[in-house]
């Protein structure tokens, strides 16, 4: 597809369980970010990757949460151990020249 | 450091009214502007932009103007639909550098 996805779309989860985020940026944006967003609240930057550069890590919040990204492709968002204040939406985007496209983002739940 | 500062919501409006969201920034150098929004259930899209001063961003009715000299690009449309309900995000990019800098958003609910 032309656009950013993000899977899964919702996922509800148990304290204490880790879960993996998905992402898929658009063919040939060189940079991706992960933001989140609590209900009701803008977005909270988190991490960001350019290229081969070491990515911009600062914005997580705990080391339990890490992320990768292979080359210009998928990038995962890991988050160890989850906690009830980590559920929000996580956004992820993919940018060209100055502008981001963003995903439809992944629900998480953390019961 | 860089900041986006926009008007607390949510704003109610009836259809067909006028709408303004404001929206001041802090930069160095020429950043680009942007609003993005946000329907719901849905991720963000970008709505406008506008990349040096003077610029006007439009798009589906509504209209930004890049004013250096107030530091402002605030969010303007004539006459504001049902289907315009949604949560609206200014945000900043500066000049090669590479992390956006979004405001708080606000949320506009238009009513039949």
């Amino acid at each position: 597809g032309a656009g950013v996805s993000q899977s899964p779309s919702n996922k509800v989860t148990e304290k204490g369980k880790d879960v993996e985020l998905r992402c898929d940026p658009i063919s040939g944006h060189t940079a991706l970010y992960w933001y989140r967003q609590r209900l009701g609240q803008g977005l909270e930057f988190l991490i960001y990757f350019q290229g081969n550069s070491a990515p911009d890590k600062s914005g997580l919040p705990s080391d339990r949460f890490s992320a990768e990204r292979t080359g210009e492709s998928v990038s995962t968002l890991t988050i160890q151990r989850t906690q009830q204040e980590d559920s929000a939406v996580y956004l992820c985007a993919s940018r060209n020249t100055d502008t981001q496209y963003f995903g439809p983002g992944t629900r998480l739940t953390v019961l | 450091g860089n900041s986006v500062t926009q008007m607390e919501g949510p704003v109610t409006l009836s259809e067909e009214a006028f709408l303004t969201i404001n929206c001041t920034y802090t930069a160095t150098g020429y950043p680009s502007l942007f609003w993005y929004v946000q329907y719901p259930g849905e991720g963000l899209q970008l709505l406008l932009k506008a990349t040096k001063a003077d610029d006007k961003g439009s798009n589906k009715g509504f209209e930004a103007t890049y004013r250096k000299e107030t530091t402002s690009f605030h969010l303007e449309k004539g006459s504001v639909q049902v289907s315009d309900s949604a949560v609206y995000f200014c945000a900043l990019s500066n000049t090669g550098g590479f992390k956006t800098i979004f405001g708080a958003g606000t949320r506009l609910f238009v009513k039949a």
